[in-house]
């Protein structure tokens, strides 16, 4: 167990609707990154939330928002949904940010878009 | 562009038959390279932090190394319950591309064991 916990574990959606997935981080972890892992493209970083403050985009598309409240807990928004969303979406969690400390994987939630 | 490429991408061994997953990477100014284990639709299992060439660090029946361009798993005498896909990631360099610590991961290295 990371201490990294996610929710829900699995979402059935359909094409067009809005869904919100959940993270809680280590406790004293105030990195919070999510990113998205599909087949055929393995792991690919979303964004990076830092003590509430966005602090970097990766291939995050614009449909796609998140944020990080002041308990640390973080949030993904997935709006407008597509059947290519469906993923396996994975936060993870590290003490800080500019050092090269290990980032602690949640569970995950697998997002299937009919 | 930053990549990481791992090798092999399916390994089938023989319970007790050692080898070695390769990952060789191109970013500069490494910050970290970091090796995960992970189970089928289970989120991705901390094993190792390198930071520079040079460097080993064992954990039971694993062995990662590290130089300046790859890095490599050696499996010694794996067992049944080592089938896993094993991923390494490299940290991106502070400030790269608006980078701020996220990793940069290769496909995985998928690894059966038979008994």
């Amino acid at each position: 167990d990371s201490g990294v916990t996610q929710t829900p574990k699995h979402l059935i959606t359909a094409t067009g609707q809005r869904v919100t997935l959940r993270c809680s981080p280590r406790s004293g972890d105030l990195s919070v990154y999510w990113y998205q892992q599909s087949l055929d493209q393995g792991l690919q970083f979303l964004i990076h939330y830092y003590n509430g403050e966005e602090r970097a985009k990766g291939n995050i598309l614009e449909r796609f928002s998140a944020q990080q409240f002041p308990d640390l807990h973080s949030e993904l928004n997935l709006s407008s949904l597509e059947l290519g969303d469906s993923a396996l979406y994975f936060c993870a969690s590290s003490v800080s940010v500019g050092r090269a400390d290990m980032q602690y994987f949640g569970p995950g939630t697998r997002l299937t878009v009919l | 562009e930053d990549q990481v490429t791992q090798s092999p991408e399916a390994l089938r061994l023989q319970e007790g038959e050692s080898s070695s997953l390769n990952c060789s990477y191109t970013v500069s100014g490494l910050r970290g390279l970091f090796w995960y284990r992970q189970d089928p639709g289970k989120g991705p299992e901390f094993l190792f932090t390198l930071y520079s060439a040079g460097e080993e660090k064992e954990k039971e029946r694993l062995k990662a190394t590290l130089t300046k361009k790859e890095s490599f798993l050696h499996i010694t005498a794996p067992k049944p319950e080592d089938s896993a896909t094993y991923l390494c990631a490299v940290q991106a360099p502070w400030g790269y591309g608006g980078s701020q610590g996220n990793l940069i991961f290769g496909k995985g290295t998928k690894l059966s064991v038979k008994p």
